[in-house]
């Protein structure tokens, strides 16, 4: 499975937008890149997903550059429950997931 | 649909002693995977099963650890003789065979004094 970098932490303040890049040198073809949102003492939440390009829905957006070796959640106008830890998972669509330790975003009033 | 439920969400025991917890995949979903979580790490597989089938173990799962899932249905997975280090959240998710977005439970925390 393809190993992701991203940042170990991030703050913001409310309404403003948030990006978090990953960084997937070694993704493969047939890799997807996931992302999942997870509050303290809860399961995972997946956010979004995506092959390339850009993907939208109500939560969030994923940017893919045309190599597919970073990727960037954006966030928009985030809010204090936004407080959480977000992951960045690559790899097949249909197979066991592999974590890293996260980007913690912190929201502040 | 009532989303991917475990039982119980909390569990202390001795050490020694043994443990067993339940997931309830979303009922259409195939698949069923358990996974460990430590404080300040992501989670980490553990095992998974396509409907009955065990189809894959992590080298995680010594062999105090057993995983079932009878009927296809729900699964439980049971520690044997815990040891201290097996304090971790342990979460279950589910998904479709194809294209399966997996959807997490809201995890048991178990800790052994």
């Amino acid at each position: 499975l393809a190993k992701t970098t991203q940042p170990i932490s991030m703050d913001s303040y409310e309404g403003q937008e948030v990006n978090i890049t990953c960084s997937h040198n070694n993704i493969a073809t047939n890799d997807y890149i996931t992302w999942y949102q997870q509050f303290p003492s809860q399961g995972p939440r997946f956010i979004i997903q995506g092959y390339k390009t850009k993907v939208t829905n109500e939560v969030a957006s994923l940017f893919i550059p045309a190599d597919r070796k970073s990727s960037t959640l954006s966030l928009p106008r985030v809010s204090l429950s936004d407080t959480a830890v977000y992951y960045c998972l690559v790899g097949p669509n249909d197979y066991k997931l592999s974590f890293g330790a996260g980007t913690t975003v912190t929201v502040r009033a | 649909d009532t989303g991917v439920s475990q039982n119980p969400r909390h569990k202390i025991t001795k050490r020694g002693q043994n443990v067993t917890f339940r997931c309830d995949p979303i009922s259409e979903h195939n698949r069923l995977y358990w996974y460990r979580q430590t404080l300040g790490q992501g989670p980490e597989f553990l095992t998974y099963f396509q409907n009955e089938a065990q189809l894959e173990k992590s080298r995680l799962l010594s062999d105090r650890f057993s995983a079932e899932r009878p009927k296809g249905s729900f699964s439980t997975l049971e520690i044997q003789r815990t040891e201290q280090g097996d304090s971790a959240m342990y979460l279950c998710a589910s998904s479709l065979e194809r294209g399966g977005t997996q959807y997490f439970g809201p995890g048991t925390r178990l800790l052994v004094l």
